[in-house]
């Protein structure tokens, strides 16, 4: 079983629409977990971050962390062209796992 | 730009050339990551290096060999590599060994023909 599990699409949906993106993980040591956004043809930057279980807004974005059931999502509402890229999920306890990337496209 | 410069951005490579990947990081940090990015799959953490010592070495193979002369500094060198090493190399920064916020150079493609 891989460490972080995420599926990379990839995912097409339509200018203003809610992109839900989502990760599931097994190793309950898990701390912290961001999202990462990575532009093609550059390096991934760091989108949102949390700690513990919860939610988290920032703008458009939304994090959700449930460590229940060890599942982690994210939202991006009102969604613009200009957030077509990939999305990787992180998770930290020692080290930083990631997942694979969702690659979304938002066509205007 | 972002404070993690890598060069070169693109690099093709025969199978018996010696060549070497660059990371510069203008940003203080004093951990730095070689990670490789393949289609689909999630990012190997290659190489880690806290205060310019080697801290992590993830069975990569001896064809890729990591140096950090100063902390702000960081280089793959490259030998005899096959086919399967192309792929996408990053390089990333962080405060810290136990940060969370890694920043990311834009890596170097490279193909190995």
């Amino acid at each position: 079983q891989k460490e972080v599990e995420q599926d990379p699409g990839p995912l097409s949906v339509p200018e203003g629409a809610i992109v839900s993106l989502n990760c599931t993980y097994s190793n309950s040591a898990f701390q912290y977990f961001m999202w990462y956004r990575q532009y093609s043809r550059k390096g991934p930057e760091l989108l949102m971050y949390t700690y513990s279980s919860g939610n988290k807004e920032d703008g458009r974005f939304t994090a959700q962390v449930d460590k229940s059931s060890k599942y982690i999502s994210l939202f991006i509402r009102d969604s613009q062209p200009s957030d077509s890229a990939t999305y990787l999920c992180a998770m930290s306890g020692y080290k930083l796992s990631f997942g694979a990337g969702t690659t979304v496209t938002v066509r205007a | 730009e972002t404070g993690v410069t890598q060069t070169p951005r693109h690099l093709v490579m025969g199978m018996t050339n010696k060549k070497s990947l660059k990371c510069e990081q203008h940003l203080g940090h004093n951990a730095m990551y070689w990670y490789k990015q393949s289609a689909k799959k999630p990012l190997e953490l290659m190489f880690v290096y806290s205060l310019e010592e080697r801290v992590e070495n993830n069975s990569v193979p001896s064809r890729f060999s990591p140096e950090c002369p100063n902390s702000s500094h960081l280089f793959l060198h490259l030998h005899t590599l096959q086919p399967e090493d192309s792929a996408l190399y990053l390089c990333a920064s962080s405060q810290d060994r136990v940060s969370y916020g890694y920043t990311f150079g834009s890596g170097t493609r490279l193909t190995v023909v």
